[in-house]
């Protein structure tokens, strides 16, 4: 089955920039990830798709980043302005709705902030 | 708020010994636990997970233990290999596909040949 795709894969921007990042899930799967991995920690939620509907987004900054899932397939993130500490990998991940727990994720974006 | 914490950050094994990695959770009502590998400049696939209603899952040279009352859990590698090399992410989340998973800080595993 073909995985989780995302554009683009690498990304510089200026500092006050904006940047857009794409993701098209596994199909068939109801739920959709970003995440936002900083070198070297974890994985940090920033918003959580059920559908086309959002399911938590208590981690995302609200002032600069929004994401959107119309149709409740593709997703976009996107950071407007970014700052320096946005520099990061961006990952997009999705899973089953059923009991199917596991998460597949994207090749991520890795985004420069100059 | 949830917390999951790891340790060690990095570890380093001789080749053909074992490598545990442990981790412990903050939110009791958590009842799965993935475990992720994270090669250099690539996405995280997950290895192994095992749910609260087991405490211990193996899969080839891969094991996992849970102790909920303690609410923590291990990886477990034995005879190490030099593919085993890679950042390693624990997580705890309640448990279905609309819980949001917290993630471990990682550990960096290397093997010495």
């Amino acid at each position: 089955e073909a995985g989780v795709a995302q554009s683009p894969r690498y990304k510089i921007i200026e500092k006050r920039q904006s940047v857009a990042f794409w993701c098209n899930p596994i199909s068939g799967h109801a739920t959709l990830y970003w995440y936002q991995q900083i070198l070297g920690q974890g994985p940090k939620l920033l918003i959580q798709f059920q559908n086309n509907g959002v399911v938590d987004d208590s981690q995302l900054p609200k002032d600069r980043f929004s994401a959107e899932r119309l149709k409740g397939v593709d997703s976009t993130l996107k950071i407007q302005p970014a700052k320096l500490e946005d520099s990061a990998v961006y990952l997009c991940a999705s899973s089953f709705k059923s009991d199917s727990y596991e998460q597949y994720f994207g090749p991520g974006t890795r985004l420069t902030v100059t | 708020g949830e917390n999951v914490e790891q340790h060690p950050s990095t570890l380093s094994v001789q080749e053909g010994d074992s490598a545990v990695i442990k981790c412990t959770y903050s939110d009791s009502a958590s009842n799965y636990f993935p475990w992720y590998k994270q090669e250099l400049g690539k996405r995280p696939q997950l290895i192994i997970d095992i749910r609260s209603n087991v405490g211990e899952k193996k899969d080839q040279r891969i094991a996992v233990t849970l102790n909920k009352t303690a609410k923590h859990f291990s990886l477990h590698i034995t005879e190490t290999q030099p593919e085993d090399s890679a950042v390693y992410f624990c997580a705890a989340s309640r448990g279905s596909s609309a819980s949001k998973i917290i993630f471990g800080s990682g550990t960096r595993l290397s093997i010495r040949p």
